[in-house]
């Protein structure tokens, strides 16, 4: 089946610091990627929605200075915290879509504590 | 704007029962539905997709089905075993790709 693989699976950083985190399609090529923030106890927010060699689209209210979306390839995403403080400290999840017939699959998430 | 919403919030149930999972929206102009699985801490694991022009779709002791014009789905669990013990999160696709996800139903199996 498909792989989605996100990097890192947690981490835990001071304020003020950048944070990357890696999305790949490890057995697929995907046109789509999507960046998804979920709270505790909620569910998933879609925050943007990247398509390879293009600009990201970002959704309403999610600042696109503060979440960096590179798509430099067809099986690998990237998300760039900026400046990271406290109230960004969240689940972020991934996922990748061959195309929109097909099913979208979810990275395992990248668990992010700011001190 | 799609508004997706899943009844109940949770669930508790013991091992062995048949129970039913309920995901309702508001726009039925979808490309596809989705549901899926969480464990706490992790990623969403995909269980059954059912396209727009589909009725239901069943995978194991799974079954969804799905009546578009009234927007609504269900995800029926056979022989429920503790680990079924998730939440259960359902989306739709509408044009561009996007999905809308509820809120989710947390399930638990008890031995």
């Amino acid at each position: 089946g498909a792989v989605v693989s996100q990097h890192p699976s947690r981490v835990i950083c001071k304020s003020g610091t950048s944070v990357k985190i890696e999305c790949r399609s490890l057995d697929f090529q995907a046109t789509t990627m999507f960046w998804y923030r979920q709270f505790p106890k909620q569910s998933l927010m879609l925050m943007a929605t990247s398509n390879e060699g293009s600009k990201a689209t970002y959704e309403q209210g999610v600042e696109k200075d503060k979440f960096l979306i590179n798509h430099a390839s067809l099986t690998l995403s990237t998300l760039t915290v900026t400046s990271a403080h406290p109230e960004d400290s969240s689940f972020y999840i991934c996922s990748a879509s061959r195309d929109n017939d097909q099913p979208q699959h979810f990275g395992d998430g990248t668990r992010l504590s700011i001190l | 704007k799609q508004e997706v919403t899943q009844i109940p919030a949770a669930l508790s149930v013991p091992e062995g029962e048949n129970l039913v999972l309920n995901c309702s929206f508001t726009d039925s102009a979808i490309y596809n539905l989705q549901w899926f699985r969480q464990d706490p801490g992790k990623g969403l694991t995909s269980l059954l997709l059912i396209q727009s022009s589909q009725r239901e779709q069943t995978s194991g002791r799974l079954n969804a089905s799905l009546d578009k014009s009234s927007g609504r789905s269900t995800l029926y669990i056979a022989a429920s075993q503790p680990g079924d013990s998730a939440t259960y999160l359902c989306a739709v696709r509408e044009s561009g790709s996007r999905l809308t996800f509820g809120e989710g139903t947390q399930l638990t199996v008890n031995p």
